[in-house]
């Protein structure tokens, strides 16, 4: 594998179920990322993990719970979500160090579509 | 007020031809830098080109060159000789104070079809 993978690629779910979203990372990045793109709108960040440490939490319902074991995996934890919350959610990880150029690199995404 | 300002929701180019996309930025920083990314109807966010607030030469990639106007706070994508591969939605990007802000600050995107 190389990347970012992310899985499931496809979720429907309904709004009193319990999901979880996984990301992998293979590139020996030390921070990741979780994004929602929704239609017509800027990409959202949500959460940022350095480290392993989450840095930032863009004001993100709790029903969103972000979790991140070692500096290779991210999950989104999700429940009792809402219709609103259907969308693209992408994972991404970069190197963070001095005079890098920072870019992020993306995984596919996962469709999430709330009933 | 917006950071990031991507002016163009769709263009159709016939291929071949060169493409501009704009993108505009504000920000009062000194230190940020300028990302483009790629998004082909899969949905993967592919990084085309980066352009830093200190660099004094225009970044190119292959086919991707960066026309970065300092003064005029614009980034312009330019890709020479289109190809119907290069179809897909194009996002403009900032990180502002690059050595401590993780957050990329996104564009609303410009949807390109390139014709045959």
């Amino acid at each position: 594998e190389t990347g970012v993978t992310q899985t499931p690629r496809h979720l429907v779910m309904g709004m009193t179920n319990k999901k979880s979203l996984k990301c992998e990372q293979h590139l020996g990045h030390n921070a990741m990322y979780w994004y929602k793109q929704s239609a017509k709108k800027p990409l959202e960040l949500m959460f940022v993990y350095n480290f392993k440490e989450q840095t930032e939490n863009n004001s993100v319902p709790s029903r969103f719970s972000p979790e991140c074991p070692n500096s290779s995996h991210l999950f989104l934890h999700l429940h009792t979500l809402q219709p609103e919350d259907s969308a693209l959610y992408l994972c991404a990880s970069s190197q963070e160090s001095t005079g890098a150029a920072y870019e992020q690199y993306f995984g596919p995404g996962t469709r999430l579509t709330v009933t | 007020a917006q950071k990031i300002t991507q002016t163009q929701p769709g263009m159709f180019v016939q291929e071949k031809e060169a493409v501009t996309l704009d993108c505009t930025y504000d920000t009062s920083d000194q230190s940020y830098g300028l990302f483009w990314y790629k998004q082909p109807s899969s949905g993967e966010m592919i990084f085309l080109i980066y352009q830093g607030s200190y660099d004094e030469q225009n970044a190119t990639e292959g086919r991707y060159s960066l026309n970065f106007q300092k003064a005029r706070k614009s980034a312009n994508l330019v890709i020479s000789a289109s190809q119907l591969g290069d179809s897909a939605m194009y996002f403009c990007a900032m990180r502002e104070n690059m050595d401590s802000n993780y957050q990329l600050i996104w564009g609303a995107g410009t949807k390109l079809i390139i014709k045959p």
